[in-house]
């Protein structure tokens, strides 16, 4: 399968632990995305990467969140202290090109849910 | 500010009757559109974006800059339509595409 791949694909932890999730995008896909979505939403933007090098991040993110893409292939999202309002679907997408005007192909996401 | 709109959550129509899912946006410039579609059990895609003007698996959406709006039409609707729909400008350069609240279409038998 030479799409983009996430794991976990399900998350349970409690309230108060640090998850972390990976994305492996398609291997010649230089600009990686991280978004986040919960029911009756679309995908809403958290943060997104040029090869290795995180171009933006969201305002609503807080400091707890923290995303890598250390040699510009996988990239990892890290949630510290996770609370109950973190539950929701992390989907990763790719594109290539220099802009976001590229279609992004998506993940499966990985479904957290914080007891 | 930037902003779109999908005013329907859900859009229920029957099999062979036309289907128009609304999407509106208050961009500066002239941004790129696209719509993304989710399948049940499915993952998020690319249905098609209005630079193309291509009609993908009959829909077509006309970009209207006076009301600025992106439509997606399609003259006759089939079951295997039933989707999640997302609306999703591009403003360009290093911008972020935004993700409308979607659509829910609902093709009855």
């Amino acid at each position: 399968d030479t799409g983009v791949s996430q794991n976990p694909r399900h998350k349970i932890t409690k309230r108060g632990q640090n998850v972390t999730f990976r994305c492996d995008p398609i291997s010649e896909h230089n600009r990686l995305y991280w978004y986040r979505q919960t029911l009756g939403q679309g995908p809403e933007f958290l943060t997104y990467f040029q090869n290795e090098a995180q171009l933006e991040k969201s305002r609503l993110l807080s400091d707890r969140f923290s995303a890598e893409r250390p040699k510009g292939s996988f990239s990892t999202l890290e949630i510290q202290r996770t609370e109950q309002g973190d539950s929701a679907m992390y989907l990763c997408a790719s594109s290539s090109g220099q802009g976001a005007g590229n279609e992004q192909f998506f993940g499966p996401g990985t479904r957290l849910t914080v007891l | 500010a930037q902003r779109v709109t999908q005013p329907e959550k859900l859009l229920s129509v029957f099999k062979g009757a036309p289907v128009e899912l609304k999407c509106n946006y208050s961009y500066s410039g002239s941004p790129e559109l696209f719509w993304y579609v989710q399948y049940s059990r499915q993952r998020l895609q690319l249905l098609l974006r209005h630079i193309s003007r291509e009609s993908i698996k009959g829909f077509t959406a006309d970009l209207n800059k006076g009301e600025t709006s992106f439509h997606l039409k399609k003259p006759f609707a089939q079951e295997e339509d039933s989707a999640m729909y997302y609306c999703a400008p591009y403003p360009g350069g290093y911008q972020k595409v935004t993700f409308g609240t979607g659509t829910k279409l609902q093709v009855i038998p």
